[in-house]
């Protein structure tokens, strides 16, 4: 199976901070990539595919990019509303993994 | 709009089984494949299984590979997932997902989930 390792696990920064989350995959998984955000007691919701496209209707302050193994993902401007977890998840190969998740906090 | 609901989770015993089903509106249910996704209490989310559009072809995370068996009625708009043999660690939040093609893969839409706790 595909390991997925994100980093940092948590994070806490201010209003108005760029904000990255790194996620390294074990192996090659070319641009196979998502990230989704997931509130607290919500499910997940897409926001970015196939690495860096983003999902329609989400806000340009979300952004992705990366391939092979490293794949980073960016809150250009951190909003009150973006408090939530955020994953990465492979999809190059099944079964599709996760990557533990970060906890974005307002400081 | 894609709307999917998740019903038919609740407390059993180890040992036990539970069917889950997930009723999809809002989009062309035959022609997408579908998944399940489960998040145990506190932790991250962990893909289950997975169903092509069709029925034809299925997968399964080897945690679940012989006790879970996915299925669809497309008649219905209705996927399935029959959970046999269930353990402690199977205690999660199942959620249904809808994927973007006809093949097995990641998620666009998730419904809201269905809370199994699986304990004596």
């Amino acid at each position: 199976d595909i390991q997925m390792t994100q980093s940092p696990s948590s994070l806490s920064a201010s209003v108005g901070d760029r904000v990255t989350i790194t996620c390294q995959a074990s192996q090659d998984i070319s641009n196979y990539l998502n990230w989704y955000q997931q509130k607290p007691g919500k499910a997940p919701n897409l926001l970015i595919f196939h690495a860096s496209n983003l999902e329609t209707g989400v806000p340009s302050r979300f952004s992705g990019s990366g391939s092979g193994t490293h794949f980073s993902f960016t809150i250009s401007s951190l909003q009150p509303e973006d408090i939530a977890t955020y994953y990465c998840q492979q999809y190059d190969n099944l079964p599709l993994t996760f990557g533990g998740g970060t906890k974005v906090e307002i400081k | 709009e894609v709307q999917l609901l998740e019903s038919g989770g609740g407390l059993v015993q180890p040992g036990g089984s539970l069917r889950l089903s997930c009723a999809a509106s809002g989009f062309t249910f035959r022609n997408y494949a579908m998944s399940w996704v489960r998040q145990a209490p506190g932790k991250g989310l962990e893909w289950v299984s997975g169903i092509s559009s069709g029925g034809g072809v299925t997968y399964y995370a080897d945690s679940v590979k012989g006790r879970f068996t996915i299925s669809r009625d497309d008649s219905k708009n209705t996927l399935f997932l029959q959970m046999n043999s269930l353990r402690v660690e199977d205690t999660a939040v199942y959620y249904c997902a809808k994927n973007p093609s006809v093949s097995v893969g990641p998620s666009d839409y998730w419904g809201q989930g269905t809370l199994v706790t699986v304990s004596s």
